[in-house]
Parts: C-alpha cells; sequence; structure tokens
C-alpha cells in the first residue's frame, strides 16, 4: 500500500542548511510535495517535483528526487528562525483521483 | 493572494449531534478536497470532489459524512451524528483544473465531547 515516511525532528542552527527527508513506497507516484505548517496554521504549498525530474530548486529551496531508492529530500540553504515549522512530504498515486497521502511530518527547529 | 478559508476555526459539539464544516475554495479552483488530522497523526485523505460528484472516498469517509456544493461558492463538510473519534482538525484544500497543486485552507478544530 501507499506509505510515506519522514524523521520526527531536525534541530539546525540559523545560516546552516537543513535537509529534511523523506521516504514512499508506492513507485508508480507521479507527483511529491513538500508542504510547510507552521504553529496554529494550514498547510502552506512549499514546492513540488514531477516524478521525471531529478532536482528541482526554487531560491532558497531545492528538492532531491531519487526514484531508485524512493527516497524524497528537501534542502532549505541559509535556514532562518522564521523556517521552524513543520514540514510534510506528500505524494500524488498514480490510480488515484489527485488525492494526497501524507506523511508524519518533520519538526524542525532552527536556533539562533 | 487568493486564499481558501474555513470556518468556523474551532467547533465544539457533543457526541450525536451534527456538524457542518464550510470551506470557500479558491474562486477559479475546480478540484475540492477534505483531510483531516487527529491530534499526533498523519493528514489523512477523506474525500474529493468535481463536477458536482464524488470523485473519491476514503474508507473514513462513510454514511456519515456527505459533502455538498450549494453554491458557487461554498464547500461544505457534513458530519451527520459526531463520534469522540471524529474529533480532529479538518482541512479543505482546492485546486485549479490539471495544476496539481493543492491549496489547504488554515482548517477547523472539531472537539466532540
Amino acid at each position: 500500500g501507499e506509505d510515506v515516511e519522514q524523521s520526527l525532528f531536525l534541530s539546525v542552527r540559523e545560516g546552516d542548511s537543513s535537509v529534511i527527508n523523506c521516504t514512499y513506497t508506492d513507485s508508480s507516484s507521479t507527483y511529491l510535495y513538500w508542504y510547510k505548517q507552521e504553529p496554529g496554521a494550514g498547510l502552506q504549498l512549499l514546492t513540488y517535483i514531477f516524478s521525471n525530474m531529478d532536482m528541482k530548486q526554487d531560491q532558497r529551496l531545492t528538492v532531491l528526487l531519487n526514484k531508485k531508492d524512493k527516497h524524497l529530500s528537501l534542502r532549505i540553504a541559509d535556514t532562518q528562525t522564521g523556517d521552524s515549522a513543520i514540514y510534510f512530504c506528500a505524494e500524488i498515486p498514480m490510480d488515484s483521483s489527485y488525492k494526497l497521502i501524507f506523511g508524519s511530518g518533520t519538526r524542525l527547529l532552527v536556533r539562533p | 493572494e487568493p486564499e481558501v478559508t474555513q470556518t468556523p476555526s474551532h467547533q465544539v459539539t457533543q457526541m450525536g449531534q451534527e456538524v457542518i464544516l464550510r470551506c470557500v475554495p479558491i474562486s477559479n479552483h475546480l478540484y475540492f478536497y477534505w483531510y483531516r488530522q487527529i491530534l499526533g497523526q498523519k493528514v489523512e485523505f477523506l474525500v474529493s470532489f468535481y463536477n458536482n460528484e464524488i470523485s473519491e472516498k476514503s474508507e473514513i469517509f462513510d454514511d456519515q459524512f456527505s459533502v455538498e456544493r450549494p453554491d458557487g461558492s461554498n464547500f461544505t463538510l457534513k458530519i451527520r451524528s459526531t463520534k469522540l473519534e471524529d474529533s480532529a482538525m479538518y482541512f479543505c484544500a482546492s485546486e485549479r483544473r490539471d495544476s496539481y497543486e493543492q491549496y489547504f485552507g488554515p482548517g477547523t478544530r472539531l472537539t466532540v465531547t
């Protein structure tokens, strides 16, 4: 079945890079996403990558996709205290009506 | 920038009561979704809706749940007879046609006592 796994917690120092990892099981996934959730807020779409791509860069964000290992990562360059939040990885399986399957989220804490 | 809105932000109800959670999707979006997140658990898909019909629903979305788009702007989730285990944050999302970008509302926290 479909499953998305993430590590629960990551702590980095302000100005360092953060790398948040995710693994998924459905090899037919078409799109893979990163969402950000700040306390008391909804899910903010950060970026996504189509399964035929290896990498996507958007300002401070870099998404890397390793289809062979079913591994997705989100790198945040020059991490700021405002980046502290929960980051969710999600996939859309091929045979669905575009429903998102979410991981459990990684809580990123940025220390000053 | 257009955004998805949801009301109320917090709803407290007694077990067995009916609740209606309301969402106003982004105006030119055609695909609508409901998800929920029980405290400490993953965000789970409930239902997708397109062209005034349910496209897909999860096992969670049983006969107690229904969705409706009563007018051109609102998208509602009704729970007919709430149970304690329905306590969760409910998120609405909408998507432009074939954009693959789902935009989420801030959520409604439902507490069933």
